[in-house]
């Protein structure tokens, strides 16, 4: 079954990095994701496709501060000098055939 | 720009039926696959169903097959999701995103309230 896994929650000072992880179910682990933002009252916003050799490409606007890596079944999101507009929920999503799967998010505060 | 404005949304009592709109606009509407997404209140985002741009292929969570029904009208660049046997636990903001899989665009969203 295509399952996606992260932590609830992390947190970061303004200015540091933080580096979000998103694992793939067992053998699953060749599958490209995407990575979404969400603010609240707001809708999603995407970030990135990455893929499983660790190349990535960026949604329209998304700043260089914004990278994703890969190893293994791990997918990271980068996060790097961090800004108070950058508190947000943080998804995870895949795809299979006829299916769409979310891992159950990362709530990100910036402290 | 791409823009995705969804509309319909409003409260509705267990059973009853709802269809949420989806317009499109700044990109070729009907060369898309389109989803909808939900959040529950709390809770994280759900993929709901996803249609081709033709409208030859759907695909639909568990949770809402046989309820549920995604269309389009590529003349009108507009996505639908008519929803009937609404329960309790439909109650969410339903999202529309371009592209079936990586969604790469998302709307606003609308939200939908079951309760009597």
């Amino acid at each position: 079954q295509l399952v996606l896994t992260q932590s609830p929650s992390a947190s970061a000072s303004p200015g540091a990095s933080v580096k979000l992880t998103c694992t793939l179910s067992s053998g699953h682990s060749s599958y490209a994701i995407a990575w979404h933002q969400h603010q609240p009252e707001k809708g999603p916003r995407y970030l990135m496709k990455l893929n499983s050799d660790g190349s990535h490409n960026k949604g329209d606007g998304i700043p260089d501060r914004f990278s994703g890596s890969s190893s293994g079944a791990e997918r990271y999101l980068t996060i790097s000098r961090l800004q108070s507009e950058d508190e947000a929920d943080y998804y995870c999503q895949t795809w299979g055939t006829g299916t769409v799967v979310f891992g159950g998010g990362t709530k990100l505060t910036v402290l | 720009e791409v823009q995705l404005v969804e509309s319909g949304g409003g409260l509705v009592q267990p059973g009853g039926s709802l269809r949420l709109s989806c317009a499109a606009s700044g990109f070729t509407f009907s060369t898309y696959w389109m989803t909808w997404v939900r959040q529950a209140p709390g809770k994280g985002l759900e993929w709901v169903a996803n249609i081709k741009q033709d409208g030859s292929e759907k695909y639909y969570v568990d949770s809402v097959k046989g309820r549920f029904t995604i269309s389009r009208d590529n003349a009108k660049n507009s996505l639908y999701l008519q929803m009937n046997s609404l329960k309790a636990e439909d109650t969410a903001v339903y999202y529309c995103a371009r592209d079936g899989w990586e969604l790469n665009y998302w709307g606003q969203g609308t939200l939908v309230t079951v309760s009597s």
